[in-house]
């Protein structure tokens, strides 16, 4: 267990639909990140938050968005959801900003379905 | 853009057998290059990492080199066990981490 948690586990919605994702690091962490899993993507980084604040931007579309609350818990928002949204969404979490050689701890993930 | 090239995508061993995995980056600025191991149905777990100042390191049956020359670094994973069966990813990371597109890993018992 990696102190990580994430929910819901699974979520299954229509086309055109919006959901919310949620996210709680690990105790004490600072920096949130969201990524994006897909069998044709691999794992794609999509946005990091640290301390409330954006910090980092990957290949985030612009009908998702994120923030980070000041109990740290952060949210992902996947809004006009598309067929090809579907995928697995991990969160991780690390102690400060990031930087090189600090541990990232991801959490079990929710596997998001769109019908 | 930044990419990480994985090889191979599928790996099949004999359990007592190595295991290598190779990965390129084309990002010269990437400083940091941790691997995960992805178990079904969890989330990726960092199993050793190396930073771009070390070429080598080693952690029990588990090895990572780097050339950061040639841009290349690879696992080596020896005596290898059935439980480490799983999805292997490499990643390099300058600003952010860029993960290469996995191997799946089989260990025969």
């Amino acid at each position: 267990d990696s102190g990580v948690t994430q929910t819901p586990k699974h979520l299954i919605t229509a086309t055109g639909q919006r959901v919310t994702l949620r996210c709680s690091p690990r105790s004490g962490d600072l920096s949130v990140y969201w990524y994006q899993q897909s069998l044709d993507q691999g794992l794609q980084f999509l946005i990091q938050y640290y301390n409330g604040e954006e910090r980092a931007k990957g290949n985030i579309l612009e009908r998702f968005s994120a923030q980070q609350f000041p109990d740290l818990h952060s949210e992902l928002n996947l809004s006009s959801l598309e067929l090809g949204d579907s995928a697995l969404y991990f969160c991780a979490s690390s102690v400060a900003v990031g930087l090189a050689g600090e541990e990232q701890y991801f959490g079990p993930g929710t596997r998001l379905t769109v019908t | 853009g930044e990419n990480v090239e994985q090889h191979p995508s599928t790996l099949s061993v004999q359990e007592g057998d190595s295991a290598v995995i190779k990965c390129t980056y084309s990002d010269s600025a990437s400083n940091y290059f941790p691997w995960y191991k992805q178990e079904l149905g969890k989330g990726p777990q960092l199993i050793i990492d190396i930073r771009s100042n070390v070429g080598e390191k080693k952690d029990q049956r588990i090895a990572v080199t780097l050339n950061k020359t040639a841009k290349h670094f690879s696992l080596h994973i020896t005596e290898t066990q059935p439980e480490d069966s799983a999805v292997y990813f490499c990643a390099a990371r300058y600003d952010k981490v860029i993960f290469g597109p996995g191997t799946s890993l089989s260990v025969i018992p």
